[in-house]
């Protein structure tokens, strides 16, 4: 019983595709977040999702777009792949507005041809 | 402009030795410092935090020492073991919801 699980672990795709990842936590949690895990390895927030709502839209390519169903759920849609989208998103959560530690899903590796 | 900075991207450490990782910030704000542990093919997992309230935070082999006047984080482990070997994130929390995180320490802990 994963608590973040990130679906999927691999995808390989052609520039000019649509693709989406899916993000599930069963912890509870209010907040939950997409992070990009770039070549440099830095981990940049993407968004954040506080009970359903956006609350940090980082610079972000509009092609870029979260959602979230619920607050258990949060989805990242990207259109139109381009190469320097190829990097490691991972997501998390956590309960937000207290000091408290996020839990990260394991990442899904994405890698544009 | 990295909120957050470890400058050793790698660190090799005998066993049984005191392992010293080190993070560096810019913004005297942030409140809340934290450090993740990172195995390959694995997310980051949440190892140990502190408070600026704070100068040291202890959990077992684990210590946080928090200097704020100088904008410095370490991360000590003692004694170090060879399943500690992974990626050492530092990260900091601002406004309860912004998460900022370094670039990552690789650790390797030789038996």
């Amino acid at each position: 019983d994963t608590a973040v699980s990130q679906t999927p672990k691999y995808l390989v795709t052609q520039m000019g595709n649509d693709k989406s990842i899916k993000c599930e936590q069963n912890l509870g949690h209010d907040t939950m977040y997409w992070y990009k895990q770039d070549s440099k390895k830095f981990l940049k927030i993407m968004f954040s999702y506080n009970n359903k709502e956006l609350i940090i839209n980082e610079t972000v390519p509009n092609r870029f777009s979260p959602k979230s169903p619920d607050k258990a759920h949060l989805n990242l849609h990207i259109n139109s792949l381009e190469l320097g989208d190829s990097a490691v998103y991972f997501c998390a959560s956590s309960q937000g507005a207290q000091n408290q530690p996020q839990h990260f899903g394991d990442g899904t590796r994405l890698s544009i041809l | 402009d990295q909120q957050v900075k470890q400058n050793s991207p790698s660190l090799s450490v005998q066993e049984g030795r005191i392992s010293i990782l080190n993070c560096d910030y810019t913004n005297s704000m942030f409140d809340y410092f934290l450090w993740y542990k990172k195995y390959p093919a694995e997310g980051p997992t949440f190892l140990i935090s502190i408070s600026s309230i704070k100068d040291k935070n202890e959990d077992g082999r684990f210590t946080v020492f928090l200097n704020k006047s100088a904008k410095h984080l370490s991360l000590h482990i003692v004694p170090s073991q060879p399943g500690d070997s992974a990626v050492y994130f530092c990260a900091v929390l601002y406004n309860f919801n912004k998460f900022y995180f370094g670039s990552g320490t690789k650790l390797n802990v030789k038996p």
